[in-house]
């Protein structure tokens, strides 16, 4: 069975601070993978989605990479800000098509 | 719709009771998925289908959820004889195919007590 986790659990950064979150995964047998993001007491918000065969994407300040052989994924943050605040889900949608999350990494961006 | 809608926001049900959570998805999306999140927890998936059927259904964690989509869209996942330890948001997501984005609704904040 997919096993996906993220590190750090939990993390605080200053204001304008550029941060990498970590992600990585057991079967490198994936079609896509997809960060997301939550704020308290809400839904999911989707990121960005990096299909098997691309390496990374980018949007905004956000970009994130792909090494599939290897089982991981980064999310990295640019310049960040107060309102980046959130809880940071990566989701790796496997042969069974169904979406294997992490237990994803709070970040808290202090003004 | 323009999104995933999912209904009621909050449910609030006493022991042994069923319960019924509807989803609606994105208009034209043939895959829908639930999940269950706990607090502090990544979401546990439950169901997945394609179109009408459930394609894995391998997450429900026993035979009290039940999830049915009789017309490919609309979405109803059932709960019977509620346990205090079903207590959780509830998270519906669809997607136009598995190799496009899935997109979650607000989820369902049950509450069994």
């Amino acid at each position: 069975k997919q096993e996906v986790t993220q590190i750090p659990a939990a993390l605080s950064v200053p204001e304008g601070e550029n941060l990498v979150l970590n992600c990585s995964f057991t079967d490198s047998a994936i079609y896509n993978l997809q960060w997301f993001r939550q704020d308290p007491g809400k839904g999911l918000t989707s990121l960005l989605l990096i299909q098997s065969s691309q390496r990374e994407q980018t949007s905004g300040r956000l970009n994130a990479s792909l090494d599939k052989s290897s089982g991981r994924s980064t999310l990295y943050i640019a310049a960040s800000q107060p309102g980046d605040s959130a809880t940071y889900l990566c989701a790796v949608m496997g042969g069974a098509n169904n979406l294997f999350f992490g237990t994803g990494t709070r970040l808290t961006v202090i003004p | 719709g323009a999104g995933v809608s999912q209904t009621p926001s909050n449910k609030v049900t006493e022991k042994g009771k069923y319960v019924e959570l509807r989803c609606d998805p994105i208009s034209g999306h043939t895959a829908l998925y639930w999940y269950r999140q706990s607090l502090g927890q990544g979401p546990e998936f439950l169901i997945y289908f394609q179109g009408t059927g459930a394609a894995d259904d391998s997450g429900l964690p026993n035979d009290r959820f039940f999830a049915v989509r009789p017309e490919g869209s609309v979405s109803t996942l059932k709960i019977q004889r509620t346990e205090r330890g079903d207590s959780a948001v509830y998270l519906c997501a669809s997607s136009g195919d598995r190799n496009t984005e899935a997109f979650f609704g607000q989820g369902t904040r049950l509450t069994v007590v």
